[in-house]
């Protein structure tokens, strides 16, 4: 099932640095590119999203960049804050098969004060 | 808005019985739900859509004699696990197609099974 590869599955950034999270997806049959935060033992909360037809998009400390032909999206934390640290997951939303999303595998981010 | 509630958060079973989780939309209908699985440490698993009034359509892999799914209403969806064993002890999560944009999708706070 896995058709979306998270890379690093984990990171150390310092308070107030930048975090980069890349994910790329193995098709075009994804229509819809979401990112969730996680922390332990809750549900995943939606954080941005983008669609393809979109190069960027920001929301305050959180931007997504997207580049279509090289089938890539990443995730960056600007000043990322101890409060950040927590699990984030990438998706892709199924165009058809009923419009499931796929997760990446995850990427465990520590913020150190 | 757009909130969705699970019950029970935890449930401890004994290996062989049976457990119901229930997925609740709480201010919005919800046509569509999914069921996710997550062991520690490792990402979400798609389990199976759940369509209002239809029969729920499983991932490749799922057993779907073992995972019921039922979607009897626009607000409530239920995953039992049959027979339950030690290695289906995991975290459960629903989700739901937002009210407004069909994009989002906005997750439940999820149930830990633990099989004993």
């Amino acid at each position: 099932q896995q058709q979306v590869k998270q890379s690093p599955q984990s990171l150390i950034v310092q308070k107030g640095g930048i975090s980069i999270i890349n994910c790329a997806y193995e098709n075009t049959a994804f229509d819809y590119f979401p990112w969730y935060q996680q922390f332990p033992g809750k549900g995943p909360a939606l954080l941005i999203a983008i669609r393809p037809d979109v190069s960027e998009k920001k929301e305050g400390r959180f931007t997504i960049s997207f580049n279509k032909s090289a089938k890539q999206f990443s995730l960056h934390i600007m000043d990322s804050q101890p409060g950040d640290s927590a699990t984030y997951f990438c998706a892709a939303r199924r165009r058809t098969a009923g419009t499931a999303l796929i997760f990446g595998k995850g990427t465990t981010l520590s913020v150190s004060s | 808005g757009a909130v969705v509630s699970q019950h029970p958060s935890r449930v401890i079973c004994k290996s062989g019985t049976s457990v119901k989780i229930e997925c609740r939309s709480l201010d919005f209908q919800a046509t569509t739900m999914f069921w996710y699985r997550q062991f520690p440490k490792q990402s979400l698993m798609l389990m199976a859509t759940s369509n209002e009034g239809s029969k729920a359509t499983y991932e490749q892999g799922v057993e779907k004699d073992k995972f019921l799914i039922n979607h009897a209403s626009l607000t409530l969806s239920t995953l039992t696990v049959t027979s339950a064993h030690p290695e289906d002890s995991s975290f459960y999560i629903c989700s739901a197609r937002g009210p407004g944009n069909p994009y989002e999708q906005y997750f439940g706070p999820g149930t830990r099974l633990t099989v004993t």
